[in-house]
């Protein structure tokens, strides 16, 4: 079966740590994508990143940057000296052919940064 | 530029009655359109999808319904709200098939 998993349900760190949000996705199929997005105690979910199966190139956006690793499967995301702000509920999901291309969520992550 | 809007933001109703959430998209033609739950445990359960007017997938046998009467318009319903409906719902637009999902400010549902 395709799904996500966020194994880590909740993280707590200190203002200016680094933090790593993992996610590992299962699919049968060559071709799909993996998307994250960040949940704001506001609740509207924000689109940070896709990429698809055929691109492993890791991309950086000022303190965000993504790993994809096809070998195991993984894609994470970290935080680079992280702030308050970044305190959010994160989900990782993935798209393929198999369904449709309706995008499956993974359980999310939810960051606490503390001042 | 594109703007979804969902509405309304909070909603109490109590067990039985008829529930109404819209959700309309500007800026944009022919989007995929989505109903999500999240519930308390915070994972997103998708409810129902649209490719096109009329044309509606349901994820998820239950008492809810949708409808698409307009290009970028999407209506979640149901007839008899149960407990279990409550829930913080989110609709989301697409353009075309593995885009990025746009999502709304959701609707919080509380059935007492």
């Amino acid at each position: 079966a395709q799904k996500v998993t966020q194994a880590q349900t909740e993280i707590s760190v200190v203002e200016k740590e680094d933090v790593t949000l993992d996610c590992v996705y299962e699919t049968r199929d060559t071709t799909y994508y993996l998307f994250w997005y960040k949940q704001p105690p506001s609740g509207e979910l924000v689109f940070l990143i896709r990429r698809n199966s055929f691109d492993e190139q890791n991309e950086i956006s000022g303190r965000y940057s993504w790993n994809f690793q096809k070998s195991t499967s993984s894609f994470n995301f970290t935080i680079t000296a992280s702030q308050v702000v970044d305190s959010a509920v994160y989900f990782c999901a993935l798209s393929f052919p198999g369904g449709s291309y309706i995008p499956t969520f993974g359980r999310g992550t939810s960051l606490i940064v503390h001042p | 530029s594109q703007t979804i809007h969902q509405w309304p933001a909070t909603l109490v109703q109590p067990v039985g009655s008829p529930l109404s959430l819209e959700c309309t998209v500007e800026g944009t033609s022919n989007p995929n359109l989505y109903w999500y739950r999240q519930a308390a445990g915070r994972g997103l359960q998708l409810l129902f999808y649209s490719v096109g007017i009329g044309q509606i997938s349901s994820e998820v046998p239950q008492n809810l319904s949708a409808s698409r009467p307009q290009d970028r318009q999407f209506i979640l319903s149901s007839k008899k709200l149960l407990l279990s409906d409550s829930g913080f719902y989110l609709c989301a637009w697409e353009q075309g098939l593995n885009s990025p999902l746009h999502f709304g400010n959701g609707t919080r549902l509380t059935v007492t």
